[in-house]
């Protein structure tokens, strides 16, 4: 099946520091998100984003389809960005359901 | 959007029971999932539950161990039958809204399992 590679796999910054996040997919999709789960296991969607680049507050995101990676960037960090992000693809040739990578641990300190 | 309960919320079983876990949607929904976290790990998919079919279960998976019902629209259990303690974990619903495009999933808050 297709392989999702996240890095770092752990990060931790002080409260206003920027990040960006790294998802690199081995095949080509047709859906491609990104989740942060928070300290208490609830999963959020931050971004339906198979191509292009969306923004939504501190938090931006751009796919690059044709060379297989997304980035998601974090700015001026709070603590409450805190938890694990989650980019989870769907493949062009495998319906609705999603593959997920690792994850990024991310810690932010204030 | 879509508005998703799971029950129970967490549970303690003793090895060798089974445990059915109930997830709600608040609008209709054509694309069931469901997904197993364990300790620590990503998330992996367990089977695709759609209204009217049987289950479609991932490689690993089996329905004797995780039989799946989808009676309507709205609603969908998983059985976690004859547990051991690696199948301590956290069990996630989610939905895909659209039947005729993909677009976002939206997950239950998970269902924590702790296993004797």
């Amino acid at each position: 099946g297709i392989q999702v590679e996240q890095s770092p796999p752990d990060l931790i910054l002080q409260e206003g520091a920027n990040s960006t996040l790294r998802c690199n997919f081995s095949d080509s999709v047709n859906n491609l998100q990104w989740f942060h789960q928070n300290p208490w296991g609830q999963l959020i969607n931050l971004f339906y984003i198979p191509s292009g680049t969306k923004q939504n507050g501190r938090l931006s995101a751009t796919t690059v389809a044709t060379e297989r990676y997304s980035l998601l960037y974090i700015s001026s960090s709070q603590t409450t960005d805190s938890g694990v992000y989650f980019c989870a693809v769907g493949p062009s040739n495998s319906g609705y359901a999603l593959n997920f990578g690792k994850g990024t641990s991310l810690l932010v300190t204030p | 959007s879509a508005v998703i309960s799971q029950k129970p919320s967490r549970d303690i079983c003793q090895r060798g029971t089974s445990l059915t876990i109930q997830c709600q949607v608040d609008s209709q929904v054509t694309m069931m999932f469901w997904y197993r976290q364990q300790p620590g790990q990503s998330l992996t998919l367990i089977a695709t539950a759609n209204q009217g079919s049987e289950a479609t279960y991932e490689s690993g998976f089996v329905i004797d161990k995780f039989p799946i019902s989808r009676p309507n629209l709205t609603f969908s259990t998983l059985t976690v039958s004859n547990m051991s303690p690696e199948d301590s974990s956290i069990y996630l619903c989610s939905v895909s809204p659209s039947a005729v495009s993909q677009e976002t999933q939206y997950f239950g808050p998970g269902t924590r399992l702790l296993v004797l």
